[in-house]
């Protein structure tokens, strides 16, 4: 499978408690995104990185939210002390942005309930 | 006000209609345009792509894009019962900005047999 890979799929954690999320982007694509949807609303940019460099944070990314991309590959998301408002779909998308090319292909998502 | 406006539906359809679906903007600075399909409980599947103003065909869907109205639609043709899905209207800035994606509420479809 060449496609965009996140662990886990599902989440299920209690007030308070930290997780870590896992996306492994398509290979070659140095562009790797994450993104957060709420029910019924649209993904909301969280950040993204060029390789292994953060380049940009959303707001909405408060300093519960970490997120790492090591070797330019992989990269891991990590909430600490996790709130109720937490629980959302979290996805990944990746790009090897070309000229004018701009098509980011999402992973199947993280969905974190927090009790 | 959203950067990116979608009526939320849903819209429901007899099989073999034509389905649109349409987005407004605010932002001049969006170049690139896409639509995406979503299933319940899964990630976002690239439907159309397209740069700048004008057309695109791909099989049964047509995608429409007006810069001068900030306005940009998707055409599904002969619906079947699997388009049933949410469908998101994206779109970004240049390559400088980062490509981040703006996404629309999205629209509920449902195509009925």
């Amino acid at each position: 499978d060449t496609g965009v890979s996140q662990n886990p799929r599902h989440k299920i954690t209690k007030r308070g408690q930290n997780v870590t999320f896992r996306c492994d982007p398509i290979s070659e694509h140095n562009r790797l995104y994450w993104y957060r949807q709420t029910l019924g609303q649209g993904p909301e940019f969280l950040t993204y990185f060029q390789n292994e460099a953060q380049l940009e944070k959303s707001r909405l990314l408060s300093d519960r939210f970490s997120a790492e991309r090591p070797k330019g590959s992989f990269s891991t998301l990590e909430i600490q002390r996790t709130e109720q408002g937490d629980s959302a779909m979290y996805l990944c998308a990746s790009i090897r942005p070309t000229r004018g090319g701009n098509e980011q292909f999402f992973g199947p998502g993280t969905r974190l309930t927090v009790l | 006000q959203k950067e990116v406006e979608q009526d939320p539906g849903p819209l429901s359809v007899p099989e073999g209609a034509i389905v649109s679906l349409n987005c407004t903007y605010s932002n001049s600075a969006f170049q690139y345009f896409m639509w995406y399909r979503q299933y319940s409980r899964k990630g976002p599947e690239l439907l159309m792509y397209t740069y700048s103003s004008g057309n695109k065909e791909d099989g049964r869907f047509t995608a429409q894009v007006d810069k001068s109205s900030k306005y940009i639609s998707l055409f599904i043709r002969d619906s079947q019962p699997s388009d049933s899905a949410t469908y998101l209207c994206a779109m970004s800035a240049d390559k400088a900005a980062g490509n981040k994606l703006t996404f629309g509420g999205g629209t509920r479809v449902l195509v009925k047999p």
